[in-house]
């Protein structure tokens, strides 16, 4: 069975400073990993996909298979990115998504 | 831009009430997706379709239906509302193998 685990339920930190949110993933194959965002009273929508290796936002995500993770970072954080942050996976097999518990990130002045 | 427009933002109804929640997108996805979404643990997949009067049930479909009779249209039915149904509901659209787009959500108590 495939999971995914976000460990932190709440991360604070002052503007400016990095932020580092984590995830690891259990699954025995190739999975396709995701960063989903919730701003407050806002839809949830993708943030950003391991496949396209992408920047969005100031963020960033490598897949590490050997630690199993999908950690999001941004160097310098902004009030602006104060959300609600979910990982989640695909399978190789369909199109379902598993989600983690969510971390909701504060960004303090 | 994809539009997934679920009827309802809030809903307020009684326990044992057969209760719907429709759920409508734009993009001729062949995926439709519904979820619950709690605190601490994150979105939990309900049921899925990937096409007309196709289902999938996800993690958790106990004590709901769904119905796909049209390609845009999806709805999720709670045969005989309680109060542990009491959530935020979101819905999801995707084509095959693409990232999913989500609807506002709607806040359902079941008193």
């Amino acid at each position: 069975a495939q999971r995914v685990t976000q460990p932190e339920k709440l991360l604070s930190v002052f503007k400016g400073a990095p932020v580092e949110l984590k995830c690891n993933y259990s699954y025995s194959g190739s999975p396709e990993l995701f960063w989903y965002v919730q701003y407050s009273r806002q839809r949830l929508q993708l943030l950003l996909r391991h496949i396209s290796r992408e920047s969005i936002k100031g963020f960033t995500a490598d897949l590490n298979k050997g630690e199993t993770s999908f950690h999001l970072k941004k160097p310098f954080a902004q009030e602006e990115d104060s959300a609600m942050y979910y990982c989640a996976l695909r399978n190789n097999a369909g199109n379902m998504l598993t989600f983690g518990g969510g971390t909701r990130l504060m960004v303090k002045p | 831009d994809v539009k997934v427009t679920q009827s309802s933002r809030y809903l307020v109804k009684r326990t044992g009430e057969k209760v719907f929640l429709e759920c409508v997108q734009d993009m001729d996805h062949e995926n439709m997706f519904w979820y619950r979404q709690d605190p601490g643990l994150g979105l939990r997949l309900i049921y899925f379709s990937y096409d007309v009067k196709m289902k999938e049930k996800g993690d958790i479909p106990e004590g709901y239906s769904v119905s796909r009779e049209k390609k845009e249209r999806f709805s999720l039915i709670l045969e005989s509302a309680s109060t542990n149904q009491t959530s935020m509901y979101l819905c999801a659209s995707s084509a095959v193998n693409q990232p999913q787009h989500f609807g506002d959500g709607t806040r359902l108590s079941i008193l």
